[in-house]
């Protein structure tokens, strides 16, 4: 089975511009969950996603958004960049919902903000 | 709320010598407790994972762990440690009453020295 694939791996952007990351989750799996991770906070939930249908979100601002299709891949979006969105980006995919459940994670995608 | 603490941000140990990796937690509900590992430029792989009955857990690698619920620890081990463990590991707990949203410690890095 392919992993949890996500694109981009690397991107630069600049301060105001607005990016669109990609997660494909593995095949059968319907819950995709995102995180970011920073040298200073950690790793942070960002938001999970199960069958469309946005189902838990942390703590993060507005300009934080995403969505997920019918084929279970989502898609995270962040507009207005700041420099602290400087992070690497993870999504994680499992089979359902619960907090039994393993989530499998992307290698990442990890935005530089100039 | 859920939170947890790794109390110690770097362990240094020599190849072949034992290692743990501490990691205490706080809720107001009953947890999953995890550990994960994340090698350079990667995401994060499962080590092992405790949901319920024994409390010491085996995972990949060598690894296992411990749940002790009077002390909310759950202590990673290896006996023997390679070069190849040369990583960064952090410790997650998941709410029991359904929502997927791990949080995670700090992490711990692990660094082997010949």
């Amino acid at each position: 089975k392919a992993g949890v694939t996500q694109t981009p791996r690397y991107l630069i952007k600049t301060r105001g511009q607005q990016v669109t990351l990609s997660c494909s989750p593995i095949s059968g799996h319907r819950s995709v969950s995102w995180y970011q991770q920073t040298p200073g906070q950690g790793l942070q939930f960002l938001f999970e996603y199960f069958s469309e249908t946005q189902r838990n979100k942390g703590n993060f601002p507005g300009r934080f958004s995403g969505r997920q299709f019918s084929n279970s891949r989502s898609e995270m979006n962040v507009s207005t960049l700041e420099l602290g969105d400087s992070a690497l980006y993870l999504c994680a995919s499992s089979e359902s919902l619960g907090g039994a459940n393993v989530l499998t994670f992307g290698a990442g995608s990890r935005l530089t903000v100039l | 709320a859920q939170s947890v603490t790794q109390l110690d941000s770097q362990v240094p140990v020599f190849e072949e010598a034992p290692v743990e990796l501490r990691c205490n937690y706080s809720s107001s509900v009953s947890v999953y407790l995890f550990w994960y590992v994340q090698y350079p430029n990667q995401g994060l792989q499962l080590l092992l994972k405790y949901l319920s009955g024994s409390t010491l857990v085996k995972g990949i690698n060598g690894f296992e762990a411990e749940f002790n619920k009077s002390q909310t620890s759950f202590h990673l081990r290896k006996p023997s440690v390679h070069i190849s463990d040369t990583a960064e590991y952090f410790c997650a707990v998941s709410d029991r009453g359904g929502a997927q949203k791990l949080v995670f410690g700090q992490g711990t890095r692990l660094t082997i020295n010949p």
